[in-house]
């Protein structure tokens, strides 16, 4: 099963960006990037996934390196509700989601 | 839409006594996912359901673990005996995959705790 590294606490001030990276220097040609956050006490929950272009939704985008061995999760502004754990996982074809430890993420107010 | 129900969301048990855990995913969603999540753990797969197959159970401990998901609709976790170890939370989670992102939905989670 592929990889992937993050640190694992950040810190952010409120209504300021967040980036956190991520690094997947073993994908391959055909894994998905994908996000996803876990609130206190709750399972977690997408975020958003991209294969080789940068991806936008309402919640975040997502910037992927020229080579994908890494991506960087962006959340433009930061608010308290998105204090949580954050998960970049590689989805490959099988279907299969393995996660690792995740960045918890802190938004100073 | 409903989401992914999962019940008890709370357990308690005394070790060497069975417990089990049952999940009713997202209606239309094929595939079926047991997790294991250890306190500061990121989730853990215990078990991947296509349909009512089991396609991958390489990570479930087959002496005390098992598992069934019955017409490919809901599933059940069973352990028996537990053990101190299995203090966990217990996350289901199911996606339709082909169509969309496949992303996961994920349930609230059985909390377990093993005195």
């Amino acid at each position: 099963d592929a990889k992937t590294t993050q640190p694992n606490s950040m810190e952010s001030n409120e209504e300021e960006p967040v980036h956190l990276p991520c690094n997947h220097s073993t994908i391959s040609g055909t894994d998905y990037i994908h996000w996803y956050r876990q609130l206190p006490s709750q399972g977690p929950e997408y975020v958003i996934h991209g294969l080789t272009s940068n991806v936008n939704n309402r919640m975040a985008s997502l910037a992927i390196a020229e080579d994908r061995k890494s991506s960087t999760l962006i959340l433009h502004r930061a608010t308290l509700r998105d204090a949580a754990v954050y998960y970049c996982i590689l989805k490959d074809t099988g279907n299969q989601f393995y996660f690792g430890t995740g960045t918890s993420l802190t938004v100073i107010p | 839409e409903a989401g992914v129900v999962q019940s008890p969301r709370y357990k308690i048990i005394e070790k060497k006594q069975p417990v089990a855990f049952w999940c009713n995913p997202i209606s239309g969603h094929n595939t079926l996912y047991w997790y294991r999540q250890n306190l500061g753990q990121g989730p853990e797969l215990l078990i991947r359901y296509e349909n009512e197959e089991a396609v991958d159970d390489s990570q479930l401990p087959k002496d005390r673990f098992s598992a069934e998901r019955l017409k490919g609709v809901d599933s059940t976790l069973k352990i028996q005996p537990a053990e101190l170890g299995d203090s966990a939370v217990y996350l289901c989670a199911s996606s339709r995959q082909g169509v969309g992102t496949g992303e996961l939905f994920f349930g609230e989670g059985s909390r377990l705790t093993v005195l």
